[in-house]
């Protein structure tokens, strides 16, 4: 079965600075994958998302993530976070169950930002 | 303006109670989804139903019971056989055109339901 990992539970950066929040999944053939946010108390908002071709993937917010198969990797990536980017982020890989599908989660990694 | 709407935003019951969290959604979506989600542990999969008068049970699904009468609709039930029902509660949809159109998997979350049951 596919499964994700998000290895880092918080991380910290300074508001300014760049930002990457790591995701690996496991699953043979191409995953579909996705990031979602969530602010304190509130539902998920997708970011972005890949399904096939460029690797690079652009999203919501200047959030873009790069798709690497042989690191089994999508990580999440922000050139210069804002206060605002504070947050709960979580990744998703589609699980396929015989005539139907889930999304799995990750444990999600809390950005925080210093002013 | 199309959205998935979750009522109450916050619910206070007793212990022994069984209590019913509301989901709607007006986005004609196909699929919709039940998770919980409790600190640290991301969110869990409660029940999903793929298509009205059908649902199936997810990973955690003990404890819980839901129904789709209508496509815009999923409420959920946390009965009392439920051991431990404080924790926030997500509803979500999807389009569920995954054959023709990847982005059906893509799911859309309402803004939650935080029970607490004392």
């Amino acid at each position: 079965a596919q499964s994700v990992t998000q290895p880092d539970i918080h991380i910290t950066v300074s508001e300014g600075a760049s930002l990457e929040l790591r995701c690996n999944y496991s699953y043979g053939a191409t995953p579909y994958l996705f990031w979602y946010v969530q602010s304190p108390g509130q539902g998920l908002q997708l970011l972005l998302k890949y399904f096939s071709g460029d690797t690079l993937v652009q999203g919501i917010k200047g959030f873009e993530a790069e798709f690497k198969r042989s690191q089994s990797s999508f990580n999440l990536r922000k050139p210069s976070v804002h206060w605002s980017d504070a947050a709960e982020y979580f990744c998703a890989v589609v699980n396929w169950m015989d005539s139907s599908y889930k999304l799995i989660f990750g444990s999600g990694t809390r950005l925080l930002v210093r002013p | 303006d199309g959205g998935i709407t979750q009522s109450p935003k916050y619910l206070f019951r007793k212990e022994g109670q069984n209590v019913t969290l509301s989901c709607e959604q007006n986005l004609n979506h196909d699929a919709m989804y039940w998770y919980r989600q409790d600190p640290g542990q991301g969110l869990r999969l409660i029940y999903y139903s793929q298509i009205v008068n059908d649902f199936q049970k997810g990973d955690i699904a003990e404890g819980y019971s839901v129904s789709r009468e209508k496509k815009e609709s999923f409420p959920l039930t946390v009965t009392s056989a439920q051991k431990n029902p404080t924790a926030f509660y997500l509803c979500a949809s999807s389009p569920h055109d995954s054959h023709h159109n990847p982005s059906g998997y893509e799911q859309y979350f309402g803004p939650g339901t935080r029970l607490t049951v004392t």
